[in-house]
Parts: structure tokens; sequence; C-alpha cells
């Protein structure tokens, strides 16, 4: 089972600033496997980005990831009030469990 | 509109069984399989299996298999999650989102079927 790590598990920021999540594998994932999910509280997750690096529909360009092999990253280029919420990443490869990192909280400084 | 609409929240008391829903309406039920996703109280995401709703192919996380069961009914475009003895450990949100393939993120998620089990 693949496990994923992200760091930090809090991020304190203020809008405009830029944030910077971390999600660690434990053994290599395909970057085509990689989804990163935004929820608020009493909401159901949201995904942002899949394929490491896509934008799912809807999604501001301001969410951006990267990564591959055993690191990756969910970048938001200025914060707005809204995006102050927990992400998770997720790998989603052929053998299950499809695990999900354990989530970043970013919070208003 | 895709959506994945969920059962309502459930009070059970240890021992008991339960089933929850998840249908959806808006697309090709039969082309996108349903994941289930547990969130305990102020925790974060686990993924407890998911399943084909064209043949009822099933697979479960190893941290939930044997513990629950995943089916669906392809006639009324629902799938379901069941339990046939609740722990107290079962309180959770449960949610339920559908994914393209058997390798696709889940681009949307019901709005959750909180269970809570207690005596």
């Amino acid at each position: 089972e693949i496990v994923l790590t992200q760091s930090p598990g809090t991020l304190s920021l203020s809008p405009g600033e830029k944030a910077t999540l971390s999600c660690r594998a434990s053994q290599s994932v395909s970057s085509t496997f990689l989804a990163w999910y935004q929820q608020k509280p009493g909401q159901a997750p949201r995904l942002l980005i899949y394929g490491a690096s896509s934008r799912a529909t809807g999604i501001p360009d301001r969410f951006s990831g990267s990564g591959s092999g055993t690191d990756f990253t969910l970048t938001i280029s200025r914060l707005e009030p809204e995006d102050f919420a927990v992400y998770y990443c997720q790998q989603y490869g052929s053998s299950p469990p499809n695990t999900f990192g354990q989530g970043t909280k970013v919070e208003m400084k | 509109e895709v959506q994945l609409v969920q059962s309502g929240a459930e009070v059970k008391k240890p021992g008991e069984s339960l089933r929850i829903s998840c249908k959806g309406s808006g697309y090709s039920f039969t082309s996108y399989w349903i994941n289930w996703v547990r969130q305990m109280p102020g925790k974060g995401l686990e993924w407890m299996g998911r399943i084909d709703p064209s043949d009822s192919y099933a697979n479960y996380s190893p941290s939930f298999q044997g513990h629950v069961t995943i089916s669906a009914d392809k006639s009324i475009n629902t799938a379901y999650l069941q339990w046939s003895s609740l722990k107290a450990s079962d309180t959770a949100m449960y949610y339920c989102a559908r994914h393209f393939t058997a390798v696709a993120p889940a681009d949307y998620w019901g709005q959750g079927t909180l269970v809570t089990v207690s005596s």
C-alpha cells in the first residue's frame, strides 16, 4: 500500500500570499495518477488537480500542481479568502487502495 | 446536471445492520465507477473501496475488507454501502464519488451520509 505524507500539517497565511503544499509518497507514483482535492467545513471534497498538474473543470488558474515520482506539490499562487480549507492528495493507480494523504489545513493568519 | 444524492443521516446501535445509498443522475451510471470514502469526526479522508456498476465488480481497501460490502443496482442507478454489524468506531461521514475508469480521479461527490453508532 502506498502511503502519502503531506506537509505541513497546517499552513498559516494571509490573503494574497502564496501557498506551497507538499505530498510525498512511500514509493513511486505515476504522475498520471496523482490528484489534489479541496474540502471546506461541512462540504464534500472537490477535485482540483488530476494527473499531478491538470486543473479540473472550473478550477481557477491560481491553483497549480507539479511533481513526479515520490514528490508532488500543490501551489496556490495568491490566496483568496475562499481558498482557506483543507487540501488532500490522493493516488489512484491501478492497484487499490487509492490512498489519501492526511491533509494540510490552510488557515488564515 | 451530474448529481450523486446520498441517503439521509442514520443513528444506530452497536451490532445493528445498515445500508446507505448513493443515487446517480445526469450521466450514464454504468460508465463510471463509484468509490466510497470514510471521514471520521475531525479526521481525514479514507478510501474504502469501489464498484463498477456495469458488472458489480468491487474491490476494497484491506482496512475495510470483510467489514463492509459495496454493491450496486444498475436498474435504479444506485450504489450501496452496507454493514452487517456496526461498531461505535463506524461513526463517521461517508461519501460516495464517481470516477470514469478504474484509474481516474473522483470528479463528482455525493453530499455525504452521517452515520452515528451509539448505545
